[in-house]
């Protein structure tokens, strides 16, 4: 149990475009849903905290007219890079954690975007 | 930064040997958690600690916490070739307004030769 999947797994897109990448909790309802980049060889970043039918939470620094956040259900997050640049490109890393058990993130598999 | 450090920053060791990894946090936390990672793939929990417990163990793993000294540790014993992977730490905020927030640190890459 606990599994979180992300869609896609990776996508190549052009400069100026906008990408979005799915997060979904599989088999749980997810209360919080975090969004992370990592850049190679680095460690992850939080980028935003998403809760269910309210605004995320941006860390400093992440813009979020760049970095959308839809978190429309308790199963599901999107992040849609817009007008995306090849300084966007990174591993992109979703979590989840559970209704009623907040310890534990749940992650998922991550989606490698480059922007050419 | 909130951003956990994590030493070494690389390790390398022979199959059979142990790997230790340490990682110090600059707040006070409600737990650390320890994470792999396999190169660019998705994390894998480890193994949870709170606040209040000082030494966990599950499998080959032994994990310590050091409130006092904002420090902790991850013991991987008699290490094989499939532990080769990146090792974060990460630290849950004390708060209500960062419940469930996690802070990494810098991660450890551990190669283990066989």
């Amino acid at each position: 149990g606990a599994v979180v999947s992300q869609h896609p797994s990776w996508v190549i897109c052009k400069s100026g475009t906008s990408v979005k990448i799915e997060c979904r909790s599989l088999d749980f309802q997810a209360t919080t849903m975090f969004w992370y980049r990592q850049f190679p060889k680095q460690s992850l970043m939080l980028m935003a905290t998403s809760n269910e039918g309210s605004k995320a939470t941006y860390e400093q620094g992440v813009e979020k007219d760049k970095f959308l956040i839809n978190h429309a259900s308790l199963t599901l997050s999107t992040l849609t890079v817009t007008s995306a640049h090849p300084e966007d490109s990174s591993f992109y890393i979703c979590s989840a954690t559970r209704l009623g058990v907040s310890d534990e993130q749940f992650f998922g598999p991550g989606t490698r975007l480059t922007v050419l | 930064s909130q951003q956990g450090e994590e030493d070494p920053q690389a390790l390398s060791i022979q199959e059979g040997e142990n790997a230790t990894m340490n990682c110090s946090y600059k707040t006070s936390i409600n737990n650390l958690q320890w994470y792999r990672q396999n190169s660019g793939r998705g994390l894998v929990h480890l193994i949870l600690i709170r606040s209040n417990e000082r030494e966990k163990h599950s499998g080959r793993l032994r994990v310590t916490l050091d409130t006092s000294k904002k420090s902790s540790s991850l013991l991987i014993t008699a290490s094989r070739a499939a532990d080769t992977a990146s090792y974060f730490c990460a630290h849950a905020v004390r708060g209500s307004s960062n419940t469930g927030k996690l802070i990494f640190g810098q991660g450890t890459t551990l190669q283990v030769k066989p």
